[in-house]
Order: C-alpha cells, then sequence, then structure tokens
C-alpha cells in the first residue's frame, strides 16, 4: 500500500525560531514529491522534488529530497506568525497517475 | 482566468438523499481530481480523471462517482448520502507531463466544499 508520513504531526515554536518538517514515502515507481501549505483555505503549491540532493529555495523556505533514504524536508528559517498553517507533502505514485498526501504537519508559531 | 471554481461553497444533505458538486477550470488541465479531508488525515484522493472520457479510482471511491464528458468540468455525485460523507471536498487540477507516465506538475486546487450529513 502507498503511505507517505509525515512527522510531527503539530509544532508550536516562537517566532524567530528554525524548524525542519519531516516527510517519508513509501509509493510504488516515484515519480515526484510536492510539499503544499495550506492555511484556513484550499492549499497552495510550495515545491515539486524529483532529484535527490538538489535543495529548492523560496525565501525562508527551503527543501530537499532524498531517495536513498525515502524522505524530504522542508525547511523555515526565522519563522514569521504568518507562517503558521498545515504543511501536507504528497508523492506521485504508479506511473504518476495520482498523488498520496501526508497526514500534514500543524505548525503554530508564537509571537 | 478563474482557476478551479467549485460549487457549492457550503451544504447539508440528510442521510440518503443525493447531490452533485461542481468542479470547473479554465486553464486546459488534462489531469483533474477530487479529495476529500477529514481532521487528521490530510487529503484522500476519491477519484481523478487524466483527460475527458477517462476517469479511475483513487483511494476512497465508495459511494461517489464522477464523470468527464468536457477537459473543463468534473463534477463527483453522492447518490444516497452518508454521515461518513461528512468533510470538506476539495478539486484539483494539473498539468501532466509527456507520455502515459508522465510526472503530474502542481495541482492548483479549488477553494472547497464543505459537506455536513445528517
Amino acid at each position: 500500500e502507498d503511505k507517505v508520513v509525515q512527522s510531527p504531526l503539530s509544532l508550536v515554536v516562537h517566532e524567530g525560531d528554525t524548524v525542519t518538517l519531516n516527510c517519508s514515502y513509501e509509493v510504488t515507481n516515484f515519480r515526484s514529491l510536492l510539499w503544499y501549505k495550506q492555511e484556513k483555505k484550499a492549499p497552495t503549491f510550495l515545491f515539486m522534488l524529483t532529484s535527490s540532493g538538489i535543495e529548492k529555495k523560496s525565501g525562508r523556505l527551503s527543501s530537499i529530497l532524498d531517495k536513498k533514504e525515502l524522505s524530504s524536508i522542508l525547511n523555515i528559517t526565522a519563522t514569521q506568525t504568518g507562517d503558521s498553517a498545515i504543511y501536507l507533502c504528497a508523492s506521485g505514485v504508479q506511473g504518476a497517475q495520482k498523488l498520496v498526501f501526508g497526514q500534514g504537519t500543524r505548525l503554530t508559531i508564537n509571537p | 482566468n478563474a482557476g478551479v471554481t467549485q460549487t457549492p461553497k457550503f451544504q447539508v444533505l440528510k442521510t440518503g438523499q443525493s447531490m452533485t458538486l461542481q468542479c470547473a477550470q479554465d486553464m486546459n488541465h488534462e489531469y483533474m481530481s477530487w479529495y476529500r479531508q477529514d481532521p487528521g488525515m490530510g487529503l484522500r484522493l476519491i477519484h481523478y480523471s487524466v483527460g475527458a472520457g477517462i476517469t479511475d479510482q483513487g483511494e476512497v471511491p465508495n459511494g461517489y462517482n464522477v464523470s468527464r464528458s468536457t477537459t473543463e468540468d468534473f463534477p463527483l455525485r453522492l447518490l444516497s448520502a452518508a454521515p461518513s460523507q461528512t468533510s470538506v471536498y476539495f478539486c484539483a487540477s494539473s498539468y501532466r507531463g509527456p507520455g502515459t507516465s508522465g510526472s503530474l506538475y502542481e495541482q492548483y486546487f479549488g477553494p472547497g466544499t464543505r459537506l455536513t450529513v445528517t
């Protein structure tokens, strides 16, 4: 059974801290790993990773894929209250015909 | 572009009633999908379509039907609503890479429909 697992499920930190969110996957015929941010509405796209070891960055957010460890991390540096959200990762499976999502990590940034 | 639109935003049904959740996209995306989101469970794929006339089941298809007669529209039908179908439903669309095994690109999500079945 294809599976994506995220950890931690919930995280509370202070503004300015750096956080690392984890995503591991066990899927057939892996094609890609995607990260999304979800505030009070629909998920919005952050990154898509297909190659191991190549970091993708967008401002204070960065992500990297490790195909040997079947995992990915999402880093957020100098966190702000606006970073509070649920972060979802998803893996493309079975010839990339569909995505399997993890449970999400609920990140809360306190001022 | 409107992107991905969903109607209605909210719906309350009684057990046994039927209804259709509407989804449309104006980006000429081949791939469309329906997810449900329940607390602590992330997004679970219900049905998806890789093009007009082609649909397939996802992780949790029971109790739901779909069809794809045009590229733009992908309605989700609940034939006989049950309380277990109380959830938030998201429709999404994306490009696909070339070939039958092309990688999915980023998925664009609609605003969601909050469904309550009593």
